[in-house]
């Protein structure tokens, strides 16, 4: 397969453990913020989102964070999983008139056996 | 599931020559989007179109990247003259809803330019 990254962060978790996955963000004016998936070779994959009024939203295994105090978002895997082994990038939203989605830098997420 | 389609997977040209990817959407998505991605980075996004009309393209590089979607549905996404610089994964999203976080990605066209 294709690597996505060959220089980007990376956690390294042993399968069945819970993982976090941090992103700091630097604009106050952002409101929405979103998480994504990206496995070798393929297209960024939707995980989950979560708007500013919020500070905690849950999927399924998954939960996003957010601290607006110190503008700190991260996204928890329960029981990671060999398949949830891929690159995981937060973006977000800013609030003024081009409502443009801003990819972060990414977190390469590897599930020992 | 339908999935955003996206040719040619990969392309290799030379510098100085022209390129071009094409994008389907999903049906019924009016927004559509392409990002570049370098290897290493997050998608940066060059232009998101509205149905025909372009509703962002203040990254594109106009003197020498284009992008069009003359009947609102598929896009052609053109590089020309090609430069070294430009090797990245092209990728193409639409999504339902115009200000949503919420897009659906084709697997990309790899282009390398030598």
């Amino acid at each position: 397969g294709e690597s996505v990254g060959l220089h980007l962060p990376t956690l390294s978790v042993q399968e069945g453990d819970n993982s976090i996955i941090n992103c700091a963000y630097s604009n106050s004016a952002s409101d929405y913020f979103i998480w994504y998936k990206q496995e070798s070779g393929k297209g960024p994959q939707f995980i989950i989102d979560i708007r500013s009024n919020m500070d905690k939203r849950q999927g399924q295994r998954v939960t996003v964070l957010l601290n607006k105090t110190v503008k700190h978002l991260s996204l928890q895997i329960a029981a990671t999983q060999p398949g949830d082994s891929a690159v995981y990038f937060c973006a977000e939203i800013l609030m003024d008139s081009s409502y443009k989605l801003i990819f972060g830098s990414g977190t390469r997420l590897l599930v020992r056996p | 599931e339908a999935e955003v389609a996206q040719s040619p997977r990969y392309k290799i040209t030379e510098k100085s020559q022209a390129v071009a990817f094409w994008c389907d959407p999903i049906s019924g998505h009016a927004t559509l989007y392409w990002y570049r991605q370098i290897l290493g980075q997050g998608p940066e996004l060059l232009v998101q179109f509205q149905d025909e009309s372009v509703v962002d393209d203040s990254q594109l590089p106009k003197d020498r990247f284009s992008a069009e979607r003359l009947k609102g549905v598929d896009s052609t996404l053109k590089i020309q003259p090609a430069e070294l610089g430009d090797s990245a994964m092209y990728l193409c999203a639409s999504s339902l809803l115009a200000n949503t976080g919420e897009l659906f990605f084709g697997e990309g066209s790899r282009l390398t330019v030598l």
